[in-house]
């Protein structure tokens, strides 16, 4: 089973900064990678799939990269918006799990 | 898109067991799977298990299995879950969703609305 460890836990910043988010899978995961965000009392809603693809609907200030072990979430520039948790969630190995999280918040 | 409608909120005691429906409508429903995450209070997601309606055949993780039955009722667009012997470490919301390809346990692009679970005596 492929463990996913985000970093850091808690990431406290203003509008307008840069976030970058880390998820790093105990073994390989290809580019078979996801990232969500969840609001508080809300479902999670899909934001990058297989590593850097915007899903639909989502803004192109969110990006994704990454290969093999490190993936990383970046939000160019944070709206209000954007203060959420994330997480990431691989697809190559048994169960599909996710990441603990990382929770962006205002500063 | 698909919407992805659940059941609502339940309280069980321990040692019973709690059936929670999402009842899927528009897109295709039987080659698609249906995951069931879970989420305690104030806690990470949990991957537990899913269908993929046409193959008739439910996936669990190891620590649901003997616990969680996944059943999909195509004729009704509805997929159900079911878990037994509950526990209070089994308070939680769970959220139904849909795959973004078919044939396959991937990423979740449409999700219900949760439902929670509280097991309390």
């Amino acid at each position: 089973e492929i463990v996913l460890t985000q970093s850091p836990a808690t990431l406290s910043l203003s509008p307008g900064e840069r976030a970058t988010l880390s998820c790093r899978a105990s073994q390989s995961a290809d580019t078979y990678l996801a990232w969500y965000q969840q609001k508080p009392g809300q479902a999670p809603r899909l934001l990058i799939y297989d590593a850097s693809y915007r899903a639909t609907g989502i803004p192109a200030r969110f990006s994704g990269s990454g290969s093999g072990t490190d993936f990383t979430l970046t939000i160019s520039s944070l709206e209000p918006e954007d203060f959420a948790v994330y997480y990431c969630q691989q697809r190559s190995h048994w169960p599909p799990g996710f990441g603990g999280g990382t929770k962006v918040e205002i500063k | 898109q698909v919407q992805l409608v659940q059941s609502g909120a339940e309280v069980k005691k321990p040692g019973s067991s709690v059936k929670v429906s999402c009842k899927a409508s528009g897109g295709t429903f039987s080659n698609y799977a249906i995951t069931w995450v879970r989420q305690a209070p104030g806690q990470g997601l949990e991957w537990m298990g899913g269908i993929i309606p046409i193959f008739n055949r439910a996936d669990f993780a190891e620590r649901f299995q003997g616990r969680l039955t996944i059943t999909a009722d195509a004729s009704t667009t509805t997929a159900y879950m079911d878990l037994t012997s509950l526990r209070s470490e089994d308070t939680a919301v769970y959220y139904c969703a849909r795959t973004t390809y078919s044939g396959s346990y991937d990423y979740l692009e449409s999700w219900g609305q949760g439902t929670l679970v509280t097991v309390s005596s």
